[in-house]
């Protein structure tokens, strides 16, 4: 089955900076790649996602980028604010027919004022 | 806000009981995924109905087990429970329509067991 690993586990950043989280997964047929947003007991909430069609996709202060032939893809923070602290998710699945997600093992950010 | 909601918010229960654990969809979905996300961790899939029958299940026991009703309301059910089933439990539906993918998680449901 498909496998999910991110790193790093925390980042901090100053104000003003920006982040950057990166994923692998295994399975080549994987094709949709969204990313989550999940502050201290609330829900995940999908904040950009791209699909295997698009090699970079970006929404304001938010980009991703895959490199299908590696298997990587990555979520960059630009202009970083004190609000964007949480624990960010990276998953994989497969777009369209049946729709395990499989999500990484997440990343706390934590951006100083 | 996603639309989707759960029941109850938390939930305090004994290891052997048993559990059900609700979910409404947002309407029109016809796909509804569970997940269990421990503490520190990322969700992991339980299972997925779509039109009221399974359509696929992570790497999880028989002791859990699920329901998808017409009105796009779902259960998930445990039974047995053992301590490591504490956890937050996700629900999240979608529309399975080509090139419509996005997954929209309700606010979760807190089961402690003691």
């Amino acid at each position: 089955g498909e496998n999910v690993e991110q790193h790093p586990s925390t980042l901090s950043v100053q104000e003003g900076d920006s982040a950057v989280i990166k994923c692998t997964y295994s399975d080549s047929a994987s094709n949709y790649f969204p990313w989550y947003k999940q502050e201290l007991g609330k829900r995940p909430q999908l904040i950009i996602d791209i699909r295997s069609n698009v090699g970079e996709k970006k929404d304001q202060r938010i980009a991703v980028t895959l490199n299908k032939t590696a298997k990587h893809f990555s979520l960059h923070i630009t202009e970083t604010q004190p609000e964007d602290s949480a624990v960010y998710f990276c998953a994989a699945s497969k777009a369209g027919g049946y729709q395990k997600v499989t999500f990484g093992t997440g990343t706390k950010l934590q951006v100083i004022p | 806000e996603t639309g989707v909601t759960q029941s109850p918010t938390h939930l305090i229960k004994t290891r052997g009981q048993q559990v059900t654990l609700r979910c409404s969809s947002q309407s029109g979905h016809n796909t509804v995924s569970w997940y269990q996300q421990a503490l520190g961790q990322g969700p992991q899939f339980i299972f997925q109905y779509y039109r009221e029958e399974e359509n696929g299940r992570g790497n999880f026991p028989p002791r859990f087990s699920g329901l998808q009703f017409p009105n796009y309301s779902s259960e998930l059910n445990v039974n047995a429970l053992e301590l490591d089933d504490s956890a937050l439990y996700l629900c999240a539906s979608s529309l399975k329509t080509s090139g419509r993918d996005e997954q929209f998680f309700g606010p979760g449901t807190r089961l402690t067991v003691l």
